[in-house]
């Protein structure tokens, strides 16, 4: 499968918590990106980060890309309830395509 | 609001009805894309436009035609179409395709 997979299928933690979730891949890529989607909406683009980036922060987000092992990690700090959502990633491959997984779903617990 | 607007949000039609999807963006964005979401499956790319021009069919059955008239506008136009394909149609939009994308909030599809 060229697809991202993420891990873990779904994550429940209380609010306050973090969350890391985790992306792994088998292409080449020029970049990797995060997105977030709420029940039943459109994804919202969270984060880039290119392949000769290592670490990229946005607010309470951190991504980090480790194109060696082909796998990627989204953490969340100081979890709240709104980031309740399916979280996916999608690594753009050398076939400017995004490559697309199903999902973290991530259950943040008041 | 995204700044990627579709309409209409929800459609129920019969597998003998033609209708049409509408997306559009005001973003500046030269590139444009449908794709399918479908329960428990990854993201399913359709079709691919970039500034006006169709650069990618993803294998899709020829009862979905899509239709770019001009950078800020992308239609999927429907027909005769089975209940599989029941599904959430997703617009996105992107400066070009080796940046982020920017969705729409989807049209639910149903067909009966």
């Amino acid at each position: 499968s060229q697809q991202g997979e993420e891990d873990p299928q779904a994550l429940s933690i209380q609010e306050g918590e973090n969350a890391t979730m985790n992306c792994s891949y088998k292409t080449s890529i020029n970049n990797l990106q995060w997105y977030r989607q709420n029940s039943g909406r459109g994804l919202v683009h969270l984060i880039l980060i290119r392949s000769n980036e290592r670490e990229k922060h946005s607010g309470r987000l951190r991504v980090t890309l480790d194109t060696s092992k082909k796998s990627s990690s989204l953490l969340i700090t100081a979890s709240r309830a709104a980031d309740t959502a399916s979280y996916f990633c999608a690594p753009f491959d050398s076939n400017y395509q995004l490559i697309w997984g199903a999902g973290t779903k991530l259950i943040i617990k008041p | 609001e995204t700044g990627v607007t579709q309409t209409p949000r929800h459609l129920v039609m019969g597998m003998t009805n033609k209708k049409s999807l509408k997306c559009e963006q005001h973003l500046g964005h030269n590139a444009m894309y449908w794709y399918k979401q479908s329960a428990k499956k990854p993201l399913e790319l359709m079709f691919v436009y970039n500034f006006k021009e169709q650069t990618e069919n993803n294998s899709v059955p020829s009862r979905f035609s899509p239709e770019c008239p001009n950078s800020s506008h992308l239609f999927l136009h429907l027909h005769t179409l089975q209940p599989e394909d029941s599904a959430l149609y997703l617009c996105a939009s992107s400066p070009g395709q080796d940046y982020g994308y920017t969705f729409g909030s989807g049209t639910r599809l149903t067909v009966v």
